[in-house]
């Protein structure tokens, strides 16, 4: 079965500093989610990655997929403290370009607090 | 996410008491996958559900756990005999279409079990 690793476990920044976290899989990545989880509360989407070297950006988040590496990264500019949260990254492995469905294997997560 | 409705938001059972947790997916959506985060684990996925039909079911413990998605009315995923390791985060998701190469999961903002 397919296993993602995220890393660091847990980051400490202050506001206006940017930062990284990684994904990655035992596996080759053919799809790749980012999800963002607040305590307590459920799973907001964030971004989608599918194609080797593929990058997409939401306002100040960019998540690249390296297929090669088997590794994801999102990257955080100018962090603010309404980015605070879980980050978490899945994978479907069932999506190699063809059909898939709901059936995500999850990192453990990654906890971002940013004092501002 | 704020369309896939999860109630209860918490539940407190007593161990071998019943646990019923509902999930109502995204107007439109036939498509329902149930998750659990146990406290420090990752989230993992239980099942996925069509309407009146169970596609995938290779995450739900083999004993006690069940689950169901009508014709008519929500999902519900039923734990019999509640254990205290049954105290967990269940997400609902649901999705449009089974083909999600371009699309997303909707989470819900789950149901937090506390077995007593």
């Amino acid at each position: 079965s397919q296993e993602l690793e995220q890393s660091p476990q847990s980051l400490i920044v202050q506001e206006g500093k940017n930062l990284t976290i990684n994904c990655t899989s035992s596996k080759t990545l053919y799809g790749l989610y980012w999800y963002k989880q607040k305590y307590g509360e459920g799973l907001i989407f964030l971004m989608m990655l599918q194609k080797g070297g593929e990058e997409k950006s939401h306002e100040k988040i960019t998540a690249k997929l390296d297929e090669k590496k088997q590794q994801s990264s999102l990257h955080i500019t100018a962090s603010q403290p309404s980015h605070a949260g879980i980050y978490l990254c899945g994978a479907d492995p069932s999506n190699a370009g063809g059909t898939s469905y709901g059936k995500l294997t999850f990192g453990q997560g990654t906890i971002l607090t940013v004092h501002p | 996410n704020a369309g896939v409705m999860q109630n209860p938001r918490h539940l407190v059972r007593r161990r071998g008491q019943e646990a019923r947790l509902r999930c109502s997916p995204m107007k439109g959506h036939s498509h329902v996958y149930w998750y659990r985060q146990l406290p420090e684990e990752g989230l993992k996925f239980m099942v996925y559900l069509q309407k009146e039909n169970i596609i995938d079911e290779s995450g739900m413990p083999k004993e006690r756990f069940s689950a169901e998605f009508p014709k008519e009315g929500p999902s519900i995923l039923r734990i019999q005999q509640v254990v205290r390791g049954d105290s967990a985060a269940y997400f609902c998701a649901s999705s449009p279409i089974r083909i999600r190469q371009d699309g997303e999961l909707f989470f819900g903002e789950g149901s937090r079990l506390t077995v007593l």
